[in-house]
């Protein structure tokens, strides 16, 4: 089946620095992938739309300057968490649609210290 | 509103027991309802997915259901086993088009030896 790939899986990063997260395509290609965000306990929360070649489409109260997306290639799509702060800190997914669904990456867990 | 809703919010069962969880949406228009197993730490990993015209999907151990008409769906895990322990989602998609899906807040689910 189709395959996404996310990573790190895992990053701590200091309170201030940027964090990249990327999200890949294995065996097919996404034109569209989506970001969410997972705080413990809870549902996913959509963030933002990837769309290659153009710009990303956030959801409401998702700050676009702090949280950029770039969606260079049909096969890749990048999430940087700017300045980050200990509020920050979740658990980050992407999926991408493949056909009839969407398929998930593995997911990368943010701690900001 | 487009809302899903899960029940119960966590279940514990013994091992190799049966179990059923509940998934009532109110999206409208409706294209797809997926299930989705998450493990903790872990992306979703697509267990079933149902058009509007589809009652039933098996997968192994998991079936799930779907009634279009009380916008209910229901997922049956049989036997369970102690890798079975994970949060369990339920994702509805709008018949408007794309992969903008909603998510329910999902069931924890608990097998013990």
């Amino acid at each position: 089946g189709a395959v996404v790939s996310q990573h790190p899986s895992r990053v701590i990063c200091k309170s201030g620095t940027s964090v990249k997260i990327e999200c890949r395509s294995l065996d097919f290609q996404a034109t569209t992938m989506f970001w969410y965000r997972q705080f413990p306990k809870q549902s996913l929360m959509l963030m933002a739309t990837s769309n290659e070649g153009s710009k990303a489409t956030y959801e409401q109260g998702v700050e676009k300057d702090k949280f950029l997306i770039n969606h260079a290639s049909l096969t890749l799509s990048t999430l940087t968490v700017t300045s980050a702060h200990p509020e920050d800190s979740s658990f980050y997914i992407c999926s991408a649609p493949g056909t009839g669904e969407a398929f998930f990456g593995q997911g990368t867990r943010l701690t900001v210290v | 509103k487009n809302q899903v809703e899960q029940s119960p919010q966590s279940l514990i069962i013994l091992e190799g027991k049966n179990c059923t969880l509940q998934c009532n949406y109110t999206v409208s228009p409706f294209s797809n309802l997926r299930w989705y197993k998450q493990d903790t730490g872990r992306g979703p990993v697509s267990l079933t997915i149902m058009t509007f015209s589809e009652n039933t999907k098996s997968n192994g151990r998991y079936t799930a259901t779907l009634d279009a008409d009380t916008k209910q769906s229901s997922l049956h895990i049989t036997a369970s086993q102690l890798s079975d322990s994970a949060s369990y989602i339920c994702v509805v998609t709008p018949g408007t088009g794309g992969f903008k899906t909603i998510f329910g807040a999902g069931t924890r689910l608990f097998v013990k030896a």
